[in-house]
């Protein structure tokens, strides 16, 4: 089945900083990459979804200039949270379409301090 | 809009006892289903879908769902519990109003099963 790999799996990074996470598609071809964050006990936001050689879509609300979305390849899909805060932590999600459903990288938990 | 509703927080049941876990959705269209479950700090798995054929779907680790249109309900069910079916519970929809079909979850049910 259709494996997406997410990484990292766990950062913490000081406030002010920046953060890239990553997607990878491991035996097909993503041309789709959906960014979601889950805030504790809460369910899934979709951020972003990036698409493959050209600029993502961006959800209402969500900072475009922060949330640096990149889909160079069709195997690869990057988050990066720009000057990242405290309130930026948070547990990112990526998921692609595949054939038979949707399928989810294991997630990235940010910590800002 | 489309949407999914999940009207209960928290489901609590005991070891080997029927589970359900309740959905409701709101969708133009035909709606195209799904649950997953996650377990803390990981990413969602997939347990089951509905497009289209047989109201009662089949999924992993024993779970079933229904689709019953009139109700525009997907509760999700289990005739006897685990332990380790303690997670959180999404149900969702595929929003078909965008060109890429972006998925839409509901706001996720914790499912505790006593031993």
């Amino acid at each position: 089945g259709a494996v997406v790999s997410q990484h990292p799996s766990r950062v913490i990074c000081k406030s002010g900083t920046s953060v890239k996470i990553e997607c990878r598609s491991l035996d097909f071809q993503a041309t789709t990459m959906f960014w979601y964050r889950q805030f504790p006990k809460q369910s899934l936001m979709l951020m972003a979804t990036s698409n493959e050689g050209s600029k993502a879509t961006y959800e209402q609300g969500v900072e475009k200039d922060k949330f640096l979305i990149n889909h160079a390849s069709l195997t690869l899909s990057t988050l990066t949270v720009t000057s990242a805060h405290p309130e930026d932590s948070s547990f990112y999600i990526c998921s692609t379409a595949w054939a038979y459903g949707y399928t989810f990288g294991s997630g990235t938990r940010l910590t800002v301090v | 809009a489309q949407s999914v509703a999940q009207p209960e927080d928290q489901v609590n049941v005991a070891e080997g006892n029927p589970l359900t876990v309740k959905c409701t959705y709101s969708v133009s269209g035909n709606p195209y289903l799904f649950w997953y479950v996650q377990y803390p700090n990981r990413g969602l798995q997939f347990l089951l879908k509905y497009i289209t054929g047989d109201n009662l779907v089949k999924g992993s680790y024993g779970f079933e769902a229904e689709f019953n249109k009139s109700q525009t309900s997907f509760h999700l069910k289990k005739p006897s519990a685990l332990v380790s079916d303690s997670a959180l519970y999404f149900c969702a929809v595929r929003d078909s109003e965008t060109s890429y079909d972006k998925v839409i979850f509901g706001p996720g049910t914790s499912l505790s099963v006593i031993p």
